[in-house]
């Protein structure tokens, strides 16, 4: 079947305007988290969906991160204002809990000049 | 930080050889899971050990978790150059729960 989709596969915005990412998780995966991948801090959790339950937002780095997830399917990261220091791969995944592995999707390359 | 360490930070093998990478975590876990990156993209799941598992074994692939240790290694046998690529261990703390991600080995197998 499909897998984990993204996008843009690419971004490249000026600083201080909004960004939206896009997430299409597996078929039937309850679970959805969002990653960010820089040179200099490695593989960062931000965001982990769960069925209904309200959304573990701990790995935000500032109120400039947020994000939803309608339907219980697709999700938007949404990074306003954005900073220099935001430009990253933005990757997605999505898991059944029950097998617990998560599938990732290819990634959103975010150049914030 | 709850990030764990991986050794070596590089590794560079000929075709046909072993390549072993280790990882090590702080606290107490519910799985481990190691993961292939090609090109800085999208992660390949490739294992996913349990806390109460001590070896798994897929294909080539070899791994080996000593919780008493916090460790686990990672074996690649046979080596190819399409095994070329950076590999990262992941650790879960609760059943579907985020992942705390080491900085990762990056493995150049050359033919």
């Amino acid at each position: 079947g499909a897998g984990v989709s993204q996008s843009p596969s690419n971004k490249v915005t000026e600083k201080g305007k909004d960004v939206e990412l896009r997430c299409d998780p597996i078929s039937g995966h309850t679970a959805l988290y969002w990653y960010r991948q820089s040179l200099g801090q490695g593989l960062e959790f931000l965001i982990y969906f769960q069925g209904n339950s309200a959304p573990d937002k701990s790995g935000l780095p500032s109120d400039r991160f947020s994000a939803e997830r309608t339907g219980g399917s697709v999700s938007t990261l949404t990074i306003q204002r954005t900073q220099q220091e935001d430009s990253a791969v933005y990757l997605c995944a999505s898991s059944s809990v029950i097998q617990e592995t998560q599938y990732f999707g290819p990634g959103t390359r975010l150049l914030v000049l | 930080s709850q990030q764990g360490e991986e050794d070596p930070q590089a590794l560079s093998i000929q075709e046909g050889e072993n390549a072993t990478m280790n990882c090590s975590y702080k606290t107490s876990i519910n799985n481990l899971q190691w993961y292939r990156q090609n090109s800085g993209r999208g992660l390949v799941h490739l294992i996913l050990i349990r806390s109460n598992e001590r070896e798994k074994h897929s294909g080539r692939l070899r791994v080996t978790l000593d919780t008493s240790k916090k460790s686990s290694s990672l074996l690649i046998t046979a080596s190819r150059a399409a095994d070329t690529a950076s590999y990262f261990c992941a650790t879960a703390y609760n059943q579907g729960g985020k992942l705390i991600f080491g900085q990762g080995t990056e493995l150049s197998v050359k033919p």
